[in-house]
């Protein structure tokens, strides 16, 4: 139980262009999910807290216009990167919390600007 | 906030080799959980451990909450074992989202 589907597991796609990217909990409803991007190497930074039928919050630097994060219904958060530059190549992970103290993750997207 | 260490960074073995894996957090927390990060970067859940022992397998965690930091064992180490490790607390309450340290690269090699 408490699984978390992602898509696309890889996106690649041209400088300018935005791409979509989808977070599903199949099992379960999450009220709140939660979008993390990680660099080659690193450890998964936090990007934003995504809550059902409000606004998404942000963490300091980054930028909610280039991110744009909706999550109109209690099993589907998406983070669409827009106007996609090279720089923001990246692995990108969904998560969401089933219970007070469970988390299940995303196998996460790989997203190549070119 | 909340700051989450690791250590070590990176950590080779030969195959068969025991390994202890450290996380410090700077303040007290009501969740702590070690996850493994397999080479497709999916990330897999060990345990979730905010205080005392436990284990499954050749893997055993072990977490002082008042001390604040906690301890991952592996034994009998297997090329399987390779990935990264990372521990994660949350944010503040429970429920909100899980900060993660800045993980250990573990290579077993045969």
């Amino acid at each position: 139980g408490a699984v978390v589907s992602q898509h696309p597991s890889r996106v690649i796609c041209k400088s300018g262009t935005s791409v979509k990217i989808e977070c599903r909990s199949l099992d379960f409803q999450a009220t709140t999910m939660f979008w993390y991007r990680q660099f080659p190497k690193k450890s998964l930074m936090l990007m934003a807290t995504s809550n059902e039928g409000s606004k998404a919050t942000y963490e300091q630097g980054v930028e909610k216009d280039k991110f744009l994060i909706n999550h109109a219904s209690l099993t589907l958060s998406t983070l669409t990167v827009t106007s996609a530059h090279p720089e923001d190549s990246s692995f990108y992970i969904c998560s969401a919390a089933f219970d007070s103290y469970g988390y299940t993750f995303g196998s996460g997207t790989r997203l190549t600007v070119v | 906030g909340i700051q989450v260490e690791q250590s070590p960074p990176d950590l080779i073995l030969q195959e068969g080799a025991n390994s202890t894996l450290r996380c410090n957090f700077s303040d007290s927390v009501n969740n702590l959980q070690w996850f493994h990060q397999n080479p497709w970067g999916q990330l897999i859940n060990l345990f979730y451990i905010p205080s005392g022992t436990k284990q499954n397998g050749r893997l055993s965690a072990t977490t002082v909450a008042t001390e604040r930091y906690s301890l991952l064992y592996i034994s009998s180490s297997q090329t399987t074992d390779s990935g990264v490790y990372f521990c994660a607390v949350p944010l503040n309450q429970a429920g909100t989202a899980l900060i993660f340290g800045k993980g250990t690269t573990l290579s077993v090699s045969s």
